[in-house]
Formats: C-alpha cells, structure tokens, sequence
C-alpha cells in the first residue's frame, strides 16, 4: 500500500529521446510536486500543482512538461533527453486543507540515466 | 546561493549515544522546517518539523531545536540505534506564503554498535 509511487524505479534511454515518468498517491492529497536529485545531492524542487493547477515551475527547461489528469497523479514527460537530464527524480504529495501542515511525502524515486 | 546547510556531510556515533544534527539557514523568511531520512534507493520519509514560533519540538526519541537568532536548527537523537543510519536532510519553506521545500545536502549519519 505504497502511499506516493512512482513507475519506472529505474530508466536508461539514450540522448534525444522522450520518456515519462509517472507519479500516483493513494494519500488524498491535492498538491503534488515533482522535485530532482542531482549528482551533487542537491534535492530542488522544479513544480508543484494543486488540484490538477500549475502552482510553481522553477525555471525547469520547457522540455519538461508536468502533467496532471487528476489530483492523484502527476506525471512528468521530458523531451530531447541531455546528458545533464541524468538524476533521481522524486515526486512528493501533501494536503493543503485549512490548518494543513507543509509536510510532503515523497516517492521512493526514479533514477534516470541518460547515455 | 544555498540558503539551507549542512556543514558535516557525515557523523558516526556509537549505539545508544546521543546524535546531533544541525543545519543553518539564511532566508529570515523560512519559518517552518523540517527533517527527512533517508535510506539508499528510498525516498526522503518525513521525520519531524517544527514551526518558528517554537525553539522545541519532540518526537519520541527525536528532538528538533530552533534558534531563529542563530537561524541555527538541530536535530537530537537520543538514544541513536543502529536502524537511524541513514542520511537525514534538513529542509526550510516560508510556509504558507510558499509550500516551496529549499533542502539541505544532507549529513550521512552512521551508528555503530
């Protein structure tokens, strides 16, 4: 009964080609967000939506395009893969209800590879 | 420009012995923060967090102290046991103007029997 998963845990691809990765939460939650983990373990946050609303893109290239078909899943489609490309993503969820705390529950992540 | 630190990438402490944490922040903005642990392969589980307008949060054997003149925070343990090895993030946001998470690096804690 994972409460964030994510799908792929892992993915290789090669340089120029699209993938997606895929985020559902089981927790009720209205706010997802997608967050990258780069070499250098920097945990950064690139959106956030709520109730299936864009809320916060930071500066991530347009070739990252987050989706979300309903407030259970956040996808994330990213085009042209770079080298640069290469991390663990992590999606995370929270509840935003009156009296809500800013506690996010991430994602076991997906690890991406691009050679 | 890293507005949240952790200055001691890695900390070994033996079994039963106290583990001290700490981060520094450098937004006067952030007031509510938070601790993640973090096993290999694992995503960041929510640990404890505390508000700006407490210096003490506690949490069974975890413990979070918040000095906001220091903008100084620390996360006790106490008694540490080997099943707290893990890496343990520290997190700020200027909750509720933004529900942005800045992280720390993180600091690798290793508790040996």
């Amino acid at each position: 009964d994972t409460a964030v998963s994510q799908t792929p845990k892992y993915l290789v691809t090669q340089m120029g080609n699209d993938k997606s990765i895929k985020c559902e939460q089981n927790l009720g939650h209205d706010t997802m967000y997608w967050y990258k983990q780069d070499s250098k373990k920097f945990l950064k946050i690139m959106f956030s939506y709520n109730n299936k609303e864009l809320i916060i893109n930071e500066t991530v290239p347009n070739r990252f395009s987050p989706k979300s078909p309903d407030k259970a899943h956040l996808n994330l489609h990213i085009n042209s893969l770079e080298l640069g490309d290469s991390a663990v993503y992590f999606c995370a969820s929270r509840t935003s209800g009156i009296g809500a705390k800013n506690i996010q529950y991430f994602g076991a992540g997906t690890r991406l590879s691009v050679l | 420009d890293q507005q949240v630190k952790q200055n001691s990438p890695s900390l070994s402490v033996q079994e039963g012995r106290i583990s001290i944490l700490n981060c520094d922040y450098t937004n006067s903005m952030f007031d509510y923060f938070l601790w993640y642990k973090k096993y290999p392969a694992e995503g960041p589980t929510f640990l404890i967090s505390i508000s700006s307008i407490k210096d003490k949060n506690e949490d069974g054997r975890f413990t979070v102290f918040l000095n906001k003149s220091a903008k100084h925070l620390s996360l006790h343990i106490v008694p540490s046991q080997p099943g707290d090895s893990a890496v343990y993030f520290c997190a700020a946001s200027a909750f509720p103007f933004t529900d942005k998470l800045i992280f720390g690096t993180g600091t690798r804690l290793q508790v040996f029997p």
